[in-house]
């Protein structure tokens, strides 16, 4: 696509509940970010994909987060049992590749709200 | 780990003004880029600085790289409403680590 698409732009869930963030990255994109923005505060790093496997994941910050790839385009970010805390603007962007020479495009972000 | 820096963390200016944010890092960067995002909205990139010492300007925003890769600036000359927004320095080295941000505020 002409840019990274991020569903749903907004999530309103109860407290317990599973939530699914998906990516759809610019077309060709091999490197893939996901980044968590509360508030006043900047995009937190979580995790970055080169092709279908996670090459950094030291970002999430439990085992209640996981994210996929499976085909090396469309990512998933997964969040078991959320809590209050979880909430936040979840932002993906994407590069040409991995390396330090290219741009992140972002997404419009997918803003998660637990009741 | 490597940390990125960002001051001030706000800074209100009259229209017309000039405004400054400073990015600062505790290891040496391979590069670095600045984004600015708007309120409501997500980051979008301004520039890449890439060489010590390296300076780049964008009509009215001068980018700077440090001699020793560690620091950089962002300096708007004469601000416009159409500036305010965040601005956010990345670190790009093993990680892409972002700074807190600087918020500009912009006072008609």
């Amino acid at each position: 696509g002409a840019g990274v698409s991020q569903t749903p732009s907004n999530k309103v869930t109860e407290k317990g509940k599973y939530v699914e963030l998906r990516c759809d990255p610019i077309s060709g994109h091999t490197a893939l970010y996901w980044y968590r923005q509360s508030l006043g505060q900047g995009p937190e790093f979580l995790i970055y994909f080169q092709g279908t496997g996670a090459a950094d994941d030291s970002g999430l910050p439990n085992d209640r987060f996981f994210a996929v790839r499976p085909e090396g385009s469309v990512s998933t970010l997964k969040i078991q049992r959320t809590e209050r805390g979880d909430s936040a603007v979840y932002l993906c962007a994407s590069s040409l590749v991995s390396s330090g020479a290219n741009v992140l495009t972002f997404g419009a972000g997918s803003r998660l709200t637990v009741l | 780990g490597q940390q990125v820096m960002q001051i001030p963390q706000y800074q209100h200016v009259q229209e017309g003004e000039d405004f400054t944010t400073y990015c600062n890092s505790s290891t040496t960067l391979s590069n670095i880029q600045w984004y600015k995002q708007r309120p409501g909205g997500h980051p979008v990139f301004l520039i890449q600085l890439v060489k010590s010492g390296e300076v780049k300007k964008q009509k009215r925003l001068t980018f700077q790289f440090g001699e020793a890769k560690k620091n950089s600036s962002l300096h708007i000359t004469a601000t416009q409403t159409t500036d305010v927004g965040t601005y956010f320095c990345v670190g790009r080295d093993d990680k892409i680590i972002f700074g807190k941000g600087t918020r500009l505020h912009i006072l008609p």
